[in-house]
């Protein structure tokens, strides 16, 4: 099956600055790869996805870039504010999630 | 979007007595539904594929006797914790999607089990 690793874990940064999260998958054939933010007792909530066709996509302060041959894609999010701190998820696939990142933004 | 309807969203119980959760798609139906278990600040824990009309596809490490997983129809999918002991306390979510994989999940609002 496949297998998707994100890094890091943890992640602090000061307001206004930006933030990059990492995840990287095994399965060659997998062609969806979406964000999800958890905030705290919430349910995930998908922020942004790409598909294998596109390299980059943006939506206002988030993007994320995708290199199929690499097998790896990463979540961009600029001018950081406090309300970005939560926990977010990459995916491969509507069911294969990496292990999370928990991001907190410093006022 | 979809919406999927977990309940409920929190539950104390007994060591040794069972507790059944529910997780509902609302306005769609759904072929498959996913159990999460999740431990604070970390990961969702993919513990079974509920397939509608059909034995689940239960995740390496995962107890199907002590989790019983029931697809009776294309809007419902229960997760029942039997004998249920403190280490079992966690947060437990599912997700559902509309079409095949290379779709958005959408997630109940997650069912915190607590074991006393």
């Amino acid at each position: 099956g496949e297998n998707v690793e994100q890094h890091p874990s943890t992640l602090s940064v000061q307001e206004g600055d930006s933030a990059v999260i990492k995840c990287t998958y095994s399965d060659s054939a997998s062609n969806y790869f979406p964000w999800y933010k958890q905030e705290l007792g919430k349910r995930p909530q998908l922020i942004i996805d790409i598909r294998s066709n596109v390299g980059e996509k943006k939506d206002q302060r988030i993007a994320v870039t995708l290199n199929k041959t690499a097998k790896h894609f990463s979540l961009h999010i600029t001018e950081t504010q406090p309300e970005d701190s939560a926990v977010y998820f990459c995916a491969a696939g509507q069911f294969y999630f990496g292990t999370g990142t928990s991001l907190t933004v410093i006022p | 979007g979809a919406v999927v309807s977990q309940h409920p969203s929190w539950v104390i119980c007994k060591s040794g007595t069972s507790v059944k959760i529910e997780c509902r798609s609302l306005d769609f139906q759904a072929t498959t539904m996913f159990w999460y278990r999740q431990f604070p600040k970390q990961s969702l824990m993919l513990m079974a594929t509920s397939n509608e009309g059909s034995k689940a596809t239960y995740e390496q490490g995962v107890e199907k006797d002590k989790f019983l997983i029931n697809h009776a129809s294309l809007t419902l999918s229960t997760l029942t914790v039997t004998s249920a002991h403190p280490e079992d306390s966690s947060f437990y979510i599912c997700s559902a999607g509309q079409g095949a994989g290379g779709t958005e999940a959408f997630f109940g609002q997650g069912t915190r089990l607590t074991v006393v």
